[in-house]
């Protein structure tokens, strides 16, 4: 019944360390995000793919890599964990393109990174 | 630079009603976004405002003044389950989603 599942909820983790984050929506959208909120709570947009093609890349360091296999999944692999990428990491799909005004994001339930 | 600004939290009593403010300065205009987020949990939309005006939902209701660049959130006849964080977000000329901090609404008995 979920339509934005993703795992794990929670991740405690070693500094250096490669983790990765799953994200699958069954709502049959074409849209897909990772967003990280941070302590502060800012919801900062990450990557954004369409269909399996990567649309949005805001400047992440390139030890964030998004992996998308079809259009109903979109997994986050990060590299060498840094204590800086503790953070929520949500994931979210929405129906339209970014190029649409009324584009309402569905977001996961987040998974919570921990890097120690 | 883009901004979104909105009350860090407000407090009210249940059954009132709480009126959060959103600014915003961003580079064109695409739509306001509302969403409402419990501590631990998911943001999920509320409401969405493109022309001037006020869209009425259920308890919820969303104005906007794009000229003063301007929009709030109003609820009514506050319950104990609004208690959560309200994100304000706007969706600039390239169709890029800017956020704010949300506002933590604290309801009292």
């Amino acid at each position: 019944d979920t339509a934005v599942s993703q795992t794990p909820k929670y991740l405690v983790t070693q500094m250096g360390n490669d983790k990765s984050i799953k994200c699958e929506q069954n709502l049959g959208h074409d849209t897909m995000y990772w967003y990280k909120q941070d302590s502060k709570k800012f919801l900062k947009i990450m990557f954004s793919y369409n269909n399996k093609e990567l649309i949005i890349n805001e400047t992440v360091p390139n030890r964030f890599s998004p992996k998308s296999p079809d259009k109903a999944h979109l997994n986050l692999h990060i590299n060498s964990l840094e204590l800086g990428d503790s953070a929520v990491y949500f994931c979210a799909s929405s129906q339209e393109e970014s190029h649409s005004g009324a584009n309402v994001l569905t977001f996961g339930a987040g998974s919570r990174l921990t890097v120690l | 630079g883009q901004n979104i600004d909105q009350p860090t939290e407000m407090t009210a009593t249940e059954g009132a009603i709480v009126q959060i403010n959103c600014t915003y300065q961003t580079s064109g205009f695409n739509g306001l976004f509302w969403y409402q987020q419990h501590a631990g949990e998911a943001p999920t939309f509320l409401s969405y405002n493109v022309l001037d005006g006020l869209e009425e939902k259920g308890r919820f209701s969303s104005f906007l003044s794009r000229s003063k660049g301007y929009s709030y959130l109003l609820l009514k006849e506050l319950q104990m389950k609004d208690s959560a964080s309200y994100l304000c977000a706007v969706m600039d000329s390239n169709y890029q989603l800017i956020w704010g901090a949300g506002t933590k609404l604290i309801i009292k008995p």
